[in-house]
């Protein structure tokens, strides 16, 4: 099972920045937090990963937590193609990724 | 560069039939995952192969069954077609065991009637 939780659904305007949370209080200190998303009709895509620090990348930036028990990821200008089910990844010690139901964001025009 | 590959894009079969799916990773990737997607829901793991032998299996019965080849490609394989196992399924490629940054396929969506 996922061991992590978040909000089934968000909006956000177009042109905002769009911020989803995600708790993973059972993660433990060797851990990193992943995030993909998915896209309707396509494969999950990799977004961004994280174990302590805050992560920046050309897709999006990622905030942890200081006790990282949780993390938001931050689309700093949301588009209408970043609407996706997006999805907090926390791997289980056989490394394997495991989906919860993840966020439905969608972006408003 | 081509991405993970997976054939067929699409299948139809009946009940009691089996079905092999096709996974090409991304070369230099060594370990390959399978998922399975339902409608309405994340993707649910089903196997991971790293090396050529089996890492990882989720909870789906003995009718599932999986092989990595030594050039990296695998298939999946299902016996007895049943209704439930109409779904998408992904391939997901990576370059280690422990899937930092795993890239999907764009699946194979399997109807059984």
């Amino acid at each position: 099972d996922a061991k992590t939780t978040q909000p089934p659904s968000m909006d956000c305007a177009e042109g905002r920045a769009a911020n989803l949370p995600c708790n993973h209080s059972t993660i433990s200190g060797n851990e990193y937090v992943y995030w993909y998303r998915q896209i309707h009709s396509q494969g999950p895509q990799y977004i961004i990963h994280g174990l302590k620090n805050n992560e920046t990348n050309e897709m999006a930036s990622l905030i942890i937590t200081e006790d990282r028990k949780s993390s938001t990821l931050i689309l700093p200008h949301a588009t209408l193609r970043d609407t996706a089910v997006y999805y907090c990844i926390d791997p289980n010690r056989d490394d394997k990724i495991i989906f919860g139901k993840g966020t439905r964001l969608h972006i408003l025009p | 560069d081509a991405g993970v590959t997976q054939s067929p894009t699409h299948l139809i079969k009946t009940r009691g039939q089996h079905v092999t799916l096709r996974c090409s990773p991304i070369s230099g990737h060594k370990s390959v995952s399978w998922y399975q997607q339902v409608l309405g829901q994340g993707p649910q793991f089903i196997f991971q192969y790293y090396e050529k032998e089996e890492r990882g299996r989720g909870n789906f019965p003995d009718r599932f069954s999986a092989r990595q080849f030594p050039n990296y490609s695998s298939e999946l394989n299902v016996n007895a077609l049943l209704l439930g196992d109409s779904a998408l399924y992904l391939c997901a490629s990576s370059l280690n065991r422990q899937n930092t940054e795993a890239f999907f396929g764009q699946g194979t969506r399997l109807t059984v009637v």
